[in-house]
């Protein structure tokens, strides 16, 4: 089955210990994404990359590291995590060039 | 400054009524828009997405509107469902190509009373 997926699905952590969201997609696609989702904000990119190796930062890129060292992994590293940072998480992909994103089922992720 | 606003805010129906949705964006220059569905908890899923030169397009009982020169686009659900509730979010890509930068619109809670 053509998915996206995201581990772990919830976790909870205290601030400034380093964790690590990973993501997968079995579809071959070439672009992979990132966002955060809060209440009354809506879904916020972090980091997006249109290949291996080749990455971008999107609105909201502080406090996040990535990388795409293979086609079919982007994970989200949170090197020191703050309280500010609790929220919902959503990896997307999709076709280069194409129209449409494939999102993972997301992570809810808690600071304290 | 690119920037999609949606409205209502959030709409409550019965059943079987329709309703309309709308998206504005101010995003320049322009290449396509999408509209998402996401269920509560969920990872937004695609029904439609709409480049420069398309003006109406149809998925089922999802009807999308696109008007390119008032920079509007609306979204239009026939004969609601109790699983129509969900959130609808407006997307636009900031750099008028399909990926890079996108802006995200806050989207409409919708809800389906039966």
């Amino acid at each position: 089955e053509a998915q996206v997926t995201q581990n772990p699905r919830y976790l909870i952590t205290v601030t400034g210990k380093k964790l690590t969201v990973t993501c997968s997609q079995n579809m071959n696609h070439e672009y992979m994404s990132w966002y955060r989702q809060d209440p009354g904000l809506g879904l916020r990119q972090i980091y997006y990359s249109m290949n291996v190796e080749v990455t971008d930062k999107g609105d909201v890129p502080e406090g996040y590291k990535v990388s795409r060292k293979e086609k079919r992994n982007f994970p989200l590293i949170l090197e020191s995590p703050s309280p500010n940072q609790t929220s919902l998480y959503f990896c997307a992909s999709s076709w280069a060039g194409s129209y449409e994103q494939y999102f993972g089922p997301g992570t809810r992720l808690t600071v304290t | 400054k690119n920037q999609v606003e949606q409205s209502p805010q959030s709409l409550i129906i019965l059943e079987g009524k329709n309703c309309t949705l709308q998206c504005n964006y101010t995003v320049s220059p322009f290449s396509n828009l999408r509209w998402y569905k996401q269920d509560t908890g969920r990872g937004p899923v695609s029904l439609t997405i709409m480049t420069f030169s398309e003006n109406t397009k149809s998925n089922g009982r999802y009807t999308a509107t696109l008007d390119a020169d008032t920079k509007q686009s609306s979204l239009h659900i026939t004969a609601s469902q109790l699983s129509d509730s969900a959130s609808y979010i407006c997307v636009v890509p900031s750099y008028g190509g399909s990926q890079g930068n996108l802006i995200f619109g806050k989207g409409t809670k919708l809800s389906v009373k039966p």
